[in-house]
C-alpha cells in the first residue's frame, strides 16, 4: 500500500522569504499523480500544485513550485516570497494511476512572520 | 468552474438522531465523491468512496451501517451519521474527481458536526 510521509509538523518562515516543505512516499507503481493542498484557517481545501510522475519537469505556480526527485520518492514544495496568506496546514497527497482515491500527508502547519 | 457546494456548514444533534451531509457538484457531473473526515489537527482519513447508482465502497473500519451514502445523480451524494454519538462529532468533508484542467479534485467546504 501507498503511504505518504511529512516529516515537518510545524514550519516558519519569515515574511517575503522561501520556505520548503518535505514529502516522501512509497509505493511501487511507476506512474501517479502528486499533489500539495493547503488547508487555510476556513478548512476550505485548495489545490496549490499537481506533478505527474512521467513528466520529468517541475511543475510551477507562479510562487510555488516543487522538487519531484522520483527515485528518492521525495515531493517538496518550495513557497517563494512567503506572504501573510500562505500561512495554512499544507497536505502532500498521493494518487494511483489505478484508483481515484487520495492519500494524504499528516500534514505541515506553516506560520508566516511579518 | 468546478465548484463542490457542502451543507450544512455546521450542525449540532442530540446524540441518537440522524444527520444528513449533502455534496453537490454545482457546474459539473461528478460520477466519483470521496468522504473524509477530519479530527483537529490531523489529516484527511477517507471513510468512503461513492460512485454514481452504486454503493459506496468504505475504508477498512468504517462502519456502513451509521455512516450511510448515496450517490443518486451525477450532482449529488449525502451523508448520513445514523444514530449520531458524541464521538461521532468531527469535522466532515466531500470532495468529487473531475477532469477539468486536467485531473483533479475539489473539495467542499466542510461540515462540522457536534452530537451533543
Amino acid at each position: 500500500a501507498q503511504t505518504v510521509t511529512q516529516s515537518q509538523p510545524e514550519m516558519s518562515v519569515q515574511e517575503a522569504e522561501t520556505v520548503t516543505l518535505s514529502c516522501t512516499y512509497d509505493t511501487s507503481e511507476s506512474d501517479y499523480y502528486l499533489f500539495w493542498y493547503k488547508q487555510p484557517p476556513s478548512r476550505q481545501m485548495i489545490l496549490v500544485i499537481r506533478q505527474e510522475a512521467y513528466k520529468q519537469q517541475n511543475a510551477t505556480e507562479n510562487r510555488f513550485s516543487v522538487n519531484f526527485q522520483k527515485a528518492a520518492k521525495s515531493f517538496s514544495l518550495k513557497i517563494s516570497d512567503s506572504q501573510l496568506g500562505d500561512a495554512a496546514m499544507y497536505f502532500c497527497a498521493y494518487r494511483s494511476v489505478n484508483t481515484d482515491k487520495l492519500i494524504f500527508g499528516t500534514g505541515t502547519r506553516l506560520q508566516v512572520f511579518p | 468552474g468546478a465548484v463542490v457546494s457542502q451543507h450544512p456548514s455546521r450542525v449540532i444533534c442530540k446524540s441518537g438522531t440522524s444527520v444528513k451531509i449533502e455534496c453537490r457538484s454545482l457546474d459539473f457531473q461528478a460520477t466519483t465523491m470521496f468522504w473524509y473526515r477530519q479530527f483537529p489537527k490531523q489529516s484527511l482519513m477517507l471513510m468512503a468512496t461513492s460512485n454514481e447508482g452504486s454503493k459506496a465502497t468504505y475504508e477498512q473500519g468504517v462502519e456502513k451501517d451509521k455512516f450511510l451514502i448515496n450517490h443518486a445523480s451525477l450532482t449529488l451524494s449525502t451523508l448520513t451519521v445514523t444514530s449520531a454519538h458524541p464521538e461521532d462529532s468531527s469535522f466532515y468533508i466531500c470532495s468529487a474527481a473531475h477532469r477539468e484542467g486536467g485531473y483533479g479534485y475539489t473539495f467542499g467546504s466542510g461540515t462540522r458536526l457536534t452530537v451533543v
